[in-house]
């Protein structure tokens, strides 16, 4: 199936560990995106790639760090992890880094203990 | 700074109603605005957009009306059936591909 795919899709992990995130899409799209979605639901954006290159870096603190090896491809690396950093994380993609439809994956609920 | 927010954090209708779900934006310069919908442990799924050139838009059993005089969104989904049941998101993209989302707002259909 074309789609955007995510793994784990759990991950149960404790403070000051360090987990990665896969994100990997078929959709032929050359931009991709990492969001966060929080307990209450808002959901805000963290990282996007065009083209391998980061284009939107929030103000996401450098303990983060995302990896495009390739167009298809958006990893998610963080270190130190913290109680805060439990959240559902999203993967999305779209054709086009100015706008247009994104697709997204079907999350990576993140908790650390 | 910008924001985007719904106006009512649950919705509850009855199955083959009309829902009508709301969202003020508070940057005049947005230009594209997206309805998502959250089903419970998936990602956002795409409904429909709308440019800030247009009025109106018409999908599938929804229509996205936007005002920018009042900086007003609403989705208005049509007969509501029991796989409505969700989060609407709405989100503002100013062509730079950063997606401000609102809060979101859960639908809840009654049989």
């Amino acid at each position: 199936d074309t789609a955007v795919s995510q793994t784990p899709k759990y991950l149960v992990t404790q403070m000051g560990n360090d987990k990665s995130i896969k994100c990997e899409q078929n959709l032929g799209h050359d931009t991709m995106y990492w969001y966060k979605q929080d307990s209450k639901k808002f959901l805000k954006i963290m990282f996007s790639y065009n083209n391998k290159e980061l284009i939107i870096n929030e103000t996401v603190p450098n303990r983060f760090s995302p990896k495009s090896p390739d167009k298809a491809h958006l990893n998610l690396h963080i270190n130190s992890l913290e109680l805060g950093d439990s959240a559902v994380y999203f993967c999305a993609s779209s054709q086009g880094g100015g706008g247009g439809e994104q697709y997204f994956g079907p999350g990576t609920r993140l908790t650390v203990t | 700074g910008e924001s985007v927010g719904l106006h009512l954090p649950t919705l509850s209708v009855q199955e083959g109603d009309n829902s009508i779900i709301n969202c003020a934006y508070s940057n005049s310069a947005s230009d594209y605005f997206i309805w998502y919908k959250q089903e419970s442990g998936k990602g956002p799924q795409f409904i429909i957009d709308i440019r800030s050139n247009m009025d109106k838009r018409q999908g599938q059993r929804v229509t996205v009306l936007l005002n920018k005089t009042v900086k007003h969104l609403s989705l208005q989904i049509a007969a509501t059936q029991p796989g409505d049941s969700a989060v609407y998101f709405c989100a503002e993209n100013k062509n730079t591909g950063k997606l401000i989302f609102g809060q979101g707002t859960t639908l809840q259909v009654k049989p």
